[in-house]
């Protein structure tokens, strides 16, 4: 059965902390995806990565870094949390051109509270 | 700019009849679509996919409808069921590019029995 978890299922971090999310697939994807998700907004794309230390951004990257040491783990960094960025995390991961193509798999999600 | 419009946030359906979402793209660009269905508290999961050579395909009760010249796909469940209550998200991503998928801002559809 595919797998993606997520460190935390719910954190609270204070303004200006440093705080890191962590995922992991045990599915030896390639792809792998941080989105937010925010209501009447859907699902937006933050930074993806497509191989090991290999990391693009996507729709909004502004505030965030991601690190992909190793293939199965894809970690999402917030340098400076901010109120804004209170939201639900969520990471997913694919095989490239795999078939289905583009499907993604995710994980629960992170529910991220900055006070 | 969204390129992928859900514009109905909510949908109601009794049980046994037709559930119809829909999604409107603009990005002509897009030739794969998806449609992804989240519960509460869970990541969302893949539902149904279609490219755009075909116009339609079929899953159980559930069937994507996909019209290339509106930019508008549909996703129809028959009959819907009480368990199909939950948020569904349609996405669309380029062949030629990274694979990335856009996703619509999702419908939230609630079956009653």
């Amino acid at each position: 059965d595919v797998k993606v978890t997520q460190s935390s299922r719910y954190l609270v971090k204070r303004t200006g902390e440093k705080v890191f999310l962590e995922c992991v697939q045990d599915m030896d994807h390639e792809n792998m995806f941080w989105y937010r998700q925010d209501p009447g907004l859907g699902l937006r794309l933050i930074y993806f990565s497509y191989d090991v230390k290999m990391k693009e951004k996507g729709d909004i990257p502004e505030g965030y870094s991601v690190s992909r040491e190793k293939k199965e783990r894809f970690s999402l960094i917030l340098e400076s949390a901010s109120t804004n960025q209170t939201s639900m995390y969520l990471c997913a991961s694919s095989l490239p051109g795999d078939t289905p193509a583009y499907e993604q798999y995710f994980g629960p999600g992170t529910r991220l509270t900055v006070t | 700019d969204q390129q992928v419009k859900q514009n109905s946030p909510s949908l109601s359906v009794q049980e046994g009849r037709i559930s119809i979402l829909n999604c409107d793209y603009t990005n002509s660009m897009f030739d794969y679509f998806l449609w992804y269905k989240k519960y509460p508290a869970e990541g969302p999961t893949f539902l149904i996919s279609i490219s755009s050579i075909k116009d339609k395909n079929e899953d159980g009760r559930f069937t994507v409808f996909l019209n290339k010249s509106a930019k508008h796909l549909s996703l129809h469940i028959v009959p819907s069921q009480p368990g199909d209550s939950a948020v569904y998200f349609c996405a669309a991503s380029e062949s030629t590019g990274f694979q990335k998928l856009v996703f619509g801002t999702g419908t939230r559809l609630l079956v009653s029995p």
